[in-house]
């Protein structure tokens, strides 16, 4: 099965404050790129970050940062110092060849 | 860079009418486009990957002849809903990959909002 699993339909952090956003995902390829994409209530998705598979090191963006376990098949998002702007869906996504698989989505609050 | 357009943004169409809609890669060029259905509160559904200059591939259970795609060029393709009906009222959302290995992100339209009425 080629399935990206997000356990959490619903988060929230305080203003400021550090949140984790859990991905697991199913595969048997070797070569895979690995995403997390944002969807605010103007349902414009927006590419958060990205991971290569083969790359070891984590890829981090400013206040996003991945854990990428990848014999574990785990892909977790981390949101530091948490605006008010982060508030949105979040998608994990895992791309082989030409075909990309979404996770169910988490939805984050952030409170003031 | 990798603005992708879609058009229009909603639409309200009557029941039986066919609506057309545009995705466009503005500063790129897309070999593969793909059309998403989303539901309220739900993940992206793939419905199809179009390549250009071929045919479109669909997803099982998204009836081809209702689901109408055309990839003509490397910055357009259109997804026409073909005697819609309420039940095809839905967000849809076309993606588009940058031609090339080294890309690997797709890039997103802003959606279209369908209401069959």
């Amino acid at each position: 099965a080629q399935t990206v699993t997000q356990s959490q339909p619903e988060m929230s952090v305080q203003e400021a404050e550090t949140v984790t956003l859990s991905c697991t995902y199913d595969t048997s390829e070797s070569d895979y790129y690995l995403f997390w994409y944002k969807q605010p209530p103007s349902r414009q998705m927006i590419l958060v970050i990205r991971q290569e598979a083969y790359k070891q090191q984590n890829a981090t963006e400013n206040r996003f940062s991945v854990n990428f376990q990848k014999a574990a098949k785990s892909f977790s998002l981390k949101i530091s110092d948490s605006q008010l702007g982060d508030a949105a869906m979040y998608f994990c996504a895992r791309r082989t060849g030409n075909q990309f698989y979404f996770g169910t989505g988490t939805s984050l609050t952030v409170i003031p | 860079g990798a603005v992708v357009s879609q058009h229009p943004s909603w639409v309200i169409c009557k029941s039986g009418t066919s609506v057309k809609i545009e995705c466009r890669s503005l500063d790129f060029q897309a070999t593969t486009m793909f059309w998403y259905r989303q539901f309220p509160k739900q993940s992206l559904m793939l419905m199809a990957t179009s390549n250009e200059g071929s045919k479109a591939t669909y997803e099982q259970g998204v009836e081809k002849d209702k689901f109408l795609i055309n990839h003509a060029s490397l910055t357009l393709s259109t997804l026409t809903v073909t005697s819609a009906h309420p039940e095809d009222s839905s967000f849809y959302i076309c993606s588009a990959k940058i031609a090339g290995p080294r890309r690997t992100e797709a890039f997103f339209g802003q959606g279209t909002r369908l209401t069959v009425v």
